[in-house]
């Protein structure tokens, strides 16, 4: 079955410096999706940035980048030039198409910005 | 603002009772989605339909069901409440069904069994 794990419960970052979450997640499949979630305290879930399983090339939103590894099954987020309004809930997610559809989260990274 | 609404914001019911919560897609989506956020805890994906068929089941209880009308909107049916399943229930939705395709979510709303 597949899993996605997030084993940073919390993280804090200075304004301006710079931070990566980590996710690692598990699957037998070769064609799949990740995405990075942000939840502010309105709770409302906005995507950060999506990753095509069959692109080398590492996606990149303005600030927010990842480091795609797919042998390690690895996807982490970074976050440039942190800013206030980056705290928040992260939520990393997988899909598949695959026989079933899968929708799978982590269990989030609650990131904090010192000012 | 997504573009997708759920009501009620808010719920507060009893044990054994049964509640409907209902969810309106984004324009032109024809993909609904319904997920279960337990306190502090991470999604769970409950059930997609599209264009009114079933597509995808998730950890959906047997006390839980859904369907979706022929204008697209959503209603997640939980009957027979336990405490446990207090939460924040999100509806989504996304143009076609595919994995690929973005999901829109909405403001959700926050189930309290008391």
């Amino acid at each position: 079955a597949q899993t996605v794990t997030q084993s940073q419960p919390e993280m804090s970052v200075q304004e301006a410096e710079t931070v990566t979450l980590s996710c690692t997640y598990d699957t037998s499949e070769s064609d799949y999706y990740l995405f990075w979630y942000k939840q502010p305290p309105s709770r409302q879930m906005i995507l950060v940035i999506r990753q095509e399983a069959y692109k080398q090339q590492n996606a990149t939103e303005n600030r927010f980048s990842v480091n795609f590894q797919k042998a390690a099954k690895s996807f982490s987020l970074k976050i440039s030039d942190s800013q206030l309004g980056d705290a928040a809930m992260y939520f990393c997610a997988y899909r598949s198409e695959g026989g079933t559809y899968k929708y799978i989260f982590g269990t989030g990274t609650r990131l904090k910005v010192l000012a | 603002d997504s573009g997708v609404t759920q009501t009620p914001k808010h719920l507060i019911t009893a044990t054994g009772q049964r509640v409907t919560l209902r969810c309106s897609p984004r324009s032109g989506d024809l993909s609904v989605y319904w997920y279960q956020q337990s306190l502090d805890q991470g999604l769970q994906f409950l059930i997609q339909y599209y264009n009114g068929e079933e597509r995808a089941k998730g950890n959906i209880l047997e006390r839980f069901s859904a369907q979706q009308f022929p204008d697209l909107h959503s209603e997640l049916n939980l009957s027979s409440l336990e405490l446990g399943d207090s939460a924040l229930y999100f509806c989504a939705s996304s143009v076609g069904g595919h994995a690929d395709n973005e999901q829109f979510f909405g403001p959700g709303t926050r189930l309290t069994v008391l």
